[in-house]
């Protein structure tokens, strides 16, 4: 069974950094692209960022450009985002979305995880 | 590139509804429609235009032509009522829709 699961959501200052992760399982995660997509309370969704299987291509929504980064693990079946200069606006439901290599539609996504950025 | 979807669209139980998505010259993109239910994660109805993955029911179709794509479900259900946005890959390179709310009346 294919599971994405996100962590690290909290509640942080602005001008503050987190750091999200997405587990990924029952899949080959080297063979697919990884997204994240966030989704502000009561809006619609918004994707952040997307990087490549092999890492070689990243793009970021400008909303984020110079603030957050995609990285991945493919030994450990792992995607992040570091995300620094954090805003109010940067407050929603991050989750994770895979994309098999050749495709344009995100297939697999997880539960999410909620970022909070407040004083 | 952008995507225009209704914020909202109603309809009888058992009768069909129809979400448009409309964006510049669409026809020639390939369209992807999700379904989001309150508190859940997206999840993939439609790929390609018109293609269901497994275990999506018969009942959601798609279609693609010129500005507008539309996601068509028949004999709608109380369990479709759902927030459905449509999505495309540009040079963004993911491009959502805003979203329609589907009310099952």
């Amino acid at each position: 069974e294919v599971q994405l699961v996100e962590s690290g959501g909290s509640l942080v200052q602005p001008g503050g950094s987190l750091r999200l992760s997405c587990a990924a399982s029952g899949f080959t995660f080297s063979s697919y692209e990884m997204n994240w997509v966030r989704q502000a309370p009561g809006k619609g969704l918004e994707w952040v960022s997307y990087i490549s299987s092999s890492s070689s291509i990243i793009y970021y929504a400008d909303s984020v450009k110079g603030r957050f980064t995609i990285s991945r693990d493919n030994a450990k079946n792992s995607l992040y985002l570091q995300m620094n200069s954090l805003r109010a606006e940067d407050t929603a439901v991050y989750f994770c979305a895979s994309l098999i290599v050749g495709a344009t539609y995100l297939d697999y996504w997880g539960q999410g995880t909620l970022v909070t950025v407040s004083s | 590139y952008e995507l225009t979807q209704p914020l909202s669209v109603s309809v009888a139980l058992g009768q069909t509804a129809r979400i448009t998505c409309g964006g510049n010259n669409i026809g020639s993109k390939n369209v992807h429609w999700y379904q989001q239910k309150p508190g859940q994660a997206p999840v993939l109805v439609i790929y390609r235009d018109i293609n269901r993955p497994s275990g999506i029911p018969e009942r959601f179709s798609g279609s693609n032509s010129r500005n507008t794509a539309t996601l068509t479900i028949s004999r709608a259900q109380a369990g479709d009522e759902a927030d459905y946005y449509c999505q495309v890959w540009d040079s963004s390179p993911v491009v959502f829709g805003g979203g329609t709310k589907l009310t099952v009346l």
